[in-house]
């Protein structure tokens, strides 16, 4: 099992569709990002949080420290948001990050 | 700013040959990551550097890859001799901030192709 999972894994929503895209850890965690990969292969950060809850535009994540989870959610989806979500956590004690295999996300006309 | 900045953008090679990948980080940043992306592994941490100085470097794959940091503002991470499992995306990243809480910032990632 991997210790980050994302659900689901591919995403098709028509534009202006709320979306959700879930994240779940198996480890004590200090911080989680949230990244972006377009297509072209460069990658954003997104958020980084470590509790609660952040809003950007019209991103929001947030995390439930006891229940390991994370979400992400974009209001109002356009097709400029068709991205790789990748979820990561840092785990107190390690250096790493580690990756979720990303959500890849596609948003239509 | 002018963002993390790396070089080259693409890079195809022979099988045994030395690959320098350089990245120059946002000015003022103390924290410096190598990262490599593949289809089968997704992305992994190659090695980490704080103030220049290498934290960990415990996902360097091999002895053939080495990372240096010699000033603030330029680090490489050189494969030598290259392997075909070495193509990859290589990224770097970096932070302002205490690897703890710091938001990470990624330059455009060099994809490296080796026949």
């Amino acid at each position: 099992k991997n210790e980050v999972e994302q659900s689901p894994q591919n995403l098709t929503a028509q534009e202006g569709e709320f979306i959700t895209i879930n994240c779940s850890y198996s480890v004590g965690i200090s911080a989680l990002h949230w990244l972006q990969q377009h297509p072209g292969g460069g990658i954003v950060s997104l958020f980084m949080l470590s509790s609660g809850k952040k809003k950007h535009g019209r991103l929001i994540a947030t995390i439930n420290i006891q229940e390991k989870h994370s979400s992400l959610h974009i209001t109002a989806s356009h097709p400029r948001d068709s991205a790789v979500y990748i979820c990561a956590v840092k785990n107190g004690t390690a250096s790493k990050l580690t990756f979720g295999t990303g959500t890849r996300l596609q948003v239509t006309l | 700013d002018a963002g993390v900045i790396q070089s080259p953008r693409h890079e195809v090679t022979e099988m045994g040959q030395e690959v320098t990948l350089r990245c120059k980080p946002i000015s003022g940043h103390n924290s410096l990551f190598w990262y490599r992306q593949t289809m089968m592994r997704g992305l992994e941490l190659l090695i980490y550097f704080n103030n220049n100085v290498p934290i960990d470097d415990s996902g360097m794959p091999e002895d053939r890859f080495s990372a240096k940091m010699p000033n603030a503002s330029f680090s490489t991470l050189k494969i030598q001799p290259s392997e075909p499992r070495d193509s990859a995306v290589y990224f770097c990243a970096s932070t302002p901030f205490d690897y703890n809480t710091g938001e990470l910032f990624f330059g455009e990632g060099s994809r490296l192709t080796v026949l």
